[in-house]
C-alpha cells in the first residue's frame, strides 16, 4: 500500500440497505476525513477524526456514521441508504505534509437507486 | 456564514498565462490551500498561502491578501495537461477545510 486506498472504487445499491466504505492510509497520519462531492458543489466534509479513537461531525453528518479503532484505518457507514446519499465519496489523511495538507483516496463512487 | 466564490468555468489557449480568483470567508483564517483534480480523480494539493503575498512553484504561483479575503492561481505557459478542475479551499479558526466548488480549466490548442 503507498498513501491512502478506498474501497469498493464504485457500487450500485438499493435504497435501504447498509454499506461500509473503506479507507486506509499507511502514512501515519494523525487525522483522517471523509468528504462527498457532488456536481456544482466543493467537497462537503462528512465526519473527521484528528487522532485514533476520536472522531468528529462535519457539515453533512446525517446517514452516516465512523469509527477509528486505530491509526489507519477509517471506514464510513451509510445504516439504510437513500438516494440522496448518490455521490462520490473521498477519504482523505493528513499530519505529514510541509504544510499540513489533506492527501485524497481515489474516491468511492456510489449510487443508490 | 462560511464560503468560497470563485468562477465556475474558464477557458485559455495552450501556451498562454491565466489567473483564477478566489473570494473567501471564513471563521477565523488559518491559510488558503489551491488543489488540482483531473476528471474522475482525487485532489492533489497545488500550494499553501498564510501569509500575503506571491508563492511561485514552477509554472503555477499562488497568492494570497488577507485584507481583501482573495487568493489568485496563475498558470504560466499552459500545457494540455493542465485541463483540470482548480479547487480553493481556506483553512478556518478550526482547522477545517472550508471548499470552493471549483473552476473547470479548459485549454485549447
Amino acid at each position: 500500500i503507498a498513501g491512502i486506498t478506498q474501497a469498493p472504487t464504485s457500487q450500485i445499491l438499493a435504497a435501504g440497505r447498509r454499506m461500509t466504505l473503506r479507507c486506509t492510509q499507511d502514512m501515519r497520519h494523525n487525522a483522517m476525513y471523509w468528504y462527498r462531492q457532488d456536481l456544482g458543489l466543493g467537497l462537503r466534509l462528512i465526519h473527521y477524526s484528528n487522532t485514533a479513537g476520536t472522531t468528529g461531525k462535519g457539515e453533512v453528518p446525517d446517514g452516516y456514521s465512523v469509527s477509528r479503532a486505530n491509526t489507519d484505518d477509517f471506514p464510513l457507514t451509510l445504516a439504510s441508504a437513500v438516494p440522496s446519499q448518490t455521490s462520490v465519496y473521498f477519504c482523505a489523511s493528513s499530519g505529514g505534509g510541509s504544510y499540513n495538507e489533506q492527501f485524497f483516496g481515489p474516491g468511492t463512487r456510489l449510487t443508490v437507486l | 456564514g462560511q464560503n468560497i466564490d470563485q468562477p465556475t468555468e474558464m477557458t485559455a489557449t495552450e501556451g498562454a498565462i491565466v489567473q483564477i480568483n478566489c473570494t473567501y470567508q471564513t471563521s477565523g483564517f488559518n491559510g488558503l490551500f489551491w488543489y488540482q483534480q483531473h476528471a474522475g480523480e482525487a485532489p492533489t494539493f497545488l500550494s499553501y498561502n498564510v501569509l500575503d503575498g506571491l508563492e511561485e512553484k514552477g509554472r503555477f504561483s499562488s497568492f494570497l491578501s488577507r485584507s481583501k479575503g482573495y487568493s489568485y492561481l496563475l498558470l504560466k505557459e499552459l500545457q494540455m495537461k493542465d485541463s483540470a478542475s482548480y479547487l480553493c479551499a481556506g483553512l478556518d479558526s478550526n482547522y477545517q477545510l472550508i471548499w470552493g466548488a471549483g473552476t473547470k480549466l479548459i485549454i485549447k490548442p
